[in-house]
């Protein structure tokens, strides 16, 4: 199956600081989305962005789908931004479902005052 | 829009007894759903998929007669482990999309269900 690895697994950050996490996935995909999960395990939809370039506030996202790999970008963090944050993939197949996804480890982000 | 809901939030239960999970779409038809397991400091894992009106697709690995998943309605999904054990404790989400049966696009997930079997 594809495969999704995420980069850093770990990251620290003082308030105020910018970050890129980055996905890297094994194959070519029709559906990538970024989540941030947080402390209570709540699953929160930051961008669906199989491709392109999108951005919601402090947040944006850059999906190079011919290179394999997908960047959040987070600006000006703050300590609510804490969490995990997970990519996740489903493969272009091609003529069949296209929709189930695959998650990354996720990386663990710590904004501290 | 596009929230999912789940019941209950947590549940602890004793070794032996089944129980239930509800998922539902609030504002939105669901034409399929999704059922994950976490467990802790790790990554999501896909148990299901199931389409409204037909048989769960099971992932590799998942005992189809443990984890027994209806999918009644378009806005309504269950997950019930039977035959609770310890080692069935996990974090449980859902997760809903709409679309064809071929491409769907977001899925939206729901708030979780904590098990602790005892």
């Amino acid at each position: 199956g594809i495969q999704v690895e995420q980069s850093p697994p770990d990251l620290i950050l003082q308030e105020g600081a910018n970050s890129t996490l980055r996905c890297n996935f094994s194959d070519s995909v029709n559906n990538l989305q970024w989540f941030h999960q947080n402390p209570w395990g709540q699953l929160i939809n930051l961008f669906y962005i199989p491709s392109g370039t999108k951005q919601n506030g402090r947040l944006s996202a850059t999906t190079v789908a011919t290179e394999r790999y997908s960047l959040l970008y987070i600006s000006s963090s703050q300590t609510t931004d804490s969490g995990v944050y997970f990519c996740a993939v489903a493969p272009d197949l091609s003529g069949a479902g296209s929709y189930q996804l695959t998650f990354g480890k996720g990386t663990k982000l710590s904004v501290i005052p | 829009g596009a929230v999912v809901s789940q019941h209950p939030s947590r549940v602890i239960c004793k070794s032996g007894t089944s129980v239930k999970i509800e998922c539902r779409s609030l504002d939105f038809q669901a034409t399929t759903m999704f059922w994950y397991r976490q467990f802790p400091k790790q990554s999501l894992m896909l148990m299901a998929t199931s389409n409204e009106g037909s048989k769960a697709t099971y992932e590799q690995g998942v005992e189809k007669d443990k984890f027994l998943i209806n999918h009644a309605s378009l806005t309504l999904s269950t997950l019930t482990v039977t035959s609770a054990h310890p080692e069935d404790s996990s974090f449980y989400i859902c997760s809903a999309s709409w679309g064809t049966p071929i491409f769907q696009e977001t899925q939206y997930f729901g708030p979780g269900t904590r098990l602790l079997v005892l």
